[in-house]
């Protein structure tokens, strides 16, 4: 089993919409959590990290459920300049030092 | 440097040919990181310095893939008798804070022909 599952979609909405991704994480121990935005035949980039009580950054929101092992990404208002990869990453914890990450998620804001 | 920063941007080798490719993470991260990234899929873990040491190489696929990182700072990712299966983008990474976000490099695009 992959230690972190996204669908991958592709989600194309309409400018304006709001859209939500999730993903599983497979370790219970798992300490750290973000989402990552890759655009095209770029490096990902930090987006937000997700924390137990949820955070929110501008149209930006992401939550953690621990107990069913799900982080989501909810994009309100979309622009067109959303569109990319949205990579949900976990730390496993238990000491480890490297991040895993899902194989993304596309989105394709619509003008 | 401002940020991290990889060389080549792009490198066409042929199969059997041997290859390095250069990391120069951001300015006093200790922790430095190789990843490989395949069309379609997400980053996927090769090896973590701390320092001068290789931490976890757990990642490595085979014994054709080495990295080291002699001063602490700038890492070399070689790679032996490369193989077309070994073409992807390799992603390096940086952190002050080992397990935190990274900040990634602009990646090298490796194409095996």
């Amino acid at each position: 089993r992959k230690e972190v599952e996204q669908d991958p979609g592709p989600f194309n909405v309409p400018e304006g919409a709001t859209v939500a991704f999730n993903c599983t994480y497979s370790n219970s121990a798992s300490q750290s959590f973000f989402w990552y935005r890759q655009d095209c035949r770029k490096e990902p980039k930090l987006l937000m990290s997700v924390y137990s009580s949820g955070n929110e950054d501008g149209r930006f929101t992401a939550q953690l459920n621990r107990a069913s092992q799900y982080i989501s990404l909810l994009i309100r208002d979309s622009k067109l300049s959303d569109s990319a990869t949205y990579l949900c990453v976990v730390n496993p914890g238990a000491g480890a030092n490297n991040l895993f990450f899902g194989t993304g998620t596309r989105l394709t804001v619509i003008p | 440097g401002a940020g991290v920063s990889q060389t080549p941007s792009n490198k066409v080798t042929e199969k059997g040919k041997y290859v390095e490719l250069r990391c120069d993470p951001i300015s006093g991260h200790t922790a430095l990181y190789w990843y490989r990234q395949s069309l379609g899929q997400g980053p996927e873990f090769l090896i973590y310095f701390q320092g001068t040491g290789a931490a976890d190489d757990s990642g490595l696929p085979n014994d054709r893939f080495f990295a080291v990182r002699p001063e602490g700072s700038v890492s070399t990712l070689k790679i032996q008798r490369t193989e077309r299966g070994d073409s992807a983008v390799y992603l390096c990474a940086s952190s002050n804070i080992a397990g935190s976000g990274y900040t990634f490099g602009s990646g090298t695009r490796l194409t095996v022909v």
